[in-house]
């Protein structure tokens, strides 16, 4: 069925980095821009930024420039979030999100992962 | 980008309307129609409720209703019932493939 799954808990240590996975399928991954979206604990959503799984051009929230980089991985249908330099305030769960419209640009999430919950603690 | 600013908390009895507010700038919810609103219960992943201003996806109910003044957009919930209590974040385009998210509102169904 149409679903993105994402990779297991993570827990870093403050100034390391980490990589999330979601992984599409049951429909065609390169047709629909993906977005990373993030919620810390008792907070509300933080929009990342957004990837085209066709050519792999990316556009990050000016928050996160320098530190995030977004991949694709066309032979598995997957993408990556990674987010460097890591502090205790990136504690969250980090959501990956399916545009809604195939093939075009659009700024609504149909389809959302279960999201990762990455935690920075020393 | 400074979030779009919602009230914390809206409530009413089940069958009774509550509305939602949205308000940004000309910069995002003013200057584009790309408004869309967000369920989310404890726990889960948000759920697209609203998208275009007042577009609803298929299988959301006709309950939910959107709609722009200016810079503020607002969701509309009529008849509601226990399955809508849940946190609400609208959320709009803002321009140079910039977007932006509400502060979230919890509605409460007394």
């Amino acid at each position: 069925q149409v679903q993105l799954v994402q990779s297991g808990a993570e827990v870093k240590k403050p100034g390391a980095s980490v990589k999330v996975s979601c992984k599409a399928s049951g429909y065609t991954f390169t047709s629909y821009y993906m977005h990373w979206v993030r919620q810390a604990p008792g907070q509300g959503l933080e929009w990342m930024g957004i990837i085209n799984p066709s050519g792999g051009s990316t556009s990050y929230a000016q928050k996160f420039q320098g530190r995030v980089t977004m991949t694709r991985d066309t032979s598995t249908s997957t993408v990556y979030m990674e987010l460097s330099s890591l502090r205790s305030e990136d504690t969250a769960v980090y959501y990956c999100a399916r545009s809604y419209s195939p093939m075009r640009l659009d700024w609504y999430f149909d389809l959302w992962g279960r999201g990762t919950l990455v935690t920075v603690s020393s | 980008q400074s979030a779009l600013t919602q009230p914390p908390s809206a409530s009413g009895s089940p069958g009774q309307s509550v509305t939602i507010s949205c308000t940004g700038t000309s910069s995002d919810v003013g200057g584009y129609n790309y408004v869309s609103w967000y369920q989310q219960h404890p726990g889960k992943a948000p759920k697209l409720m609203i998208y275009e201003v007042s577009k609803r996806p298929s299988g959301v109910p006709d309950r939910f209703s959107g709609s722009k003044s200016g810079n503020t957009a607002s969701l509309t919930v009529s008849g509601l019932q226990a399955e809508d209590e849940a946190d609400y974040y609208c959320s709009s385009y803002a321009g140079s493939n910039n977007f932006v998210f509400g502060t979230g509102t919890k509605v409460t169904v007394l």
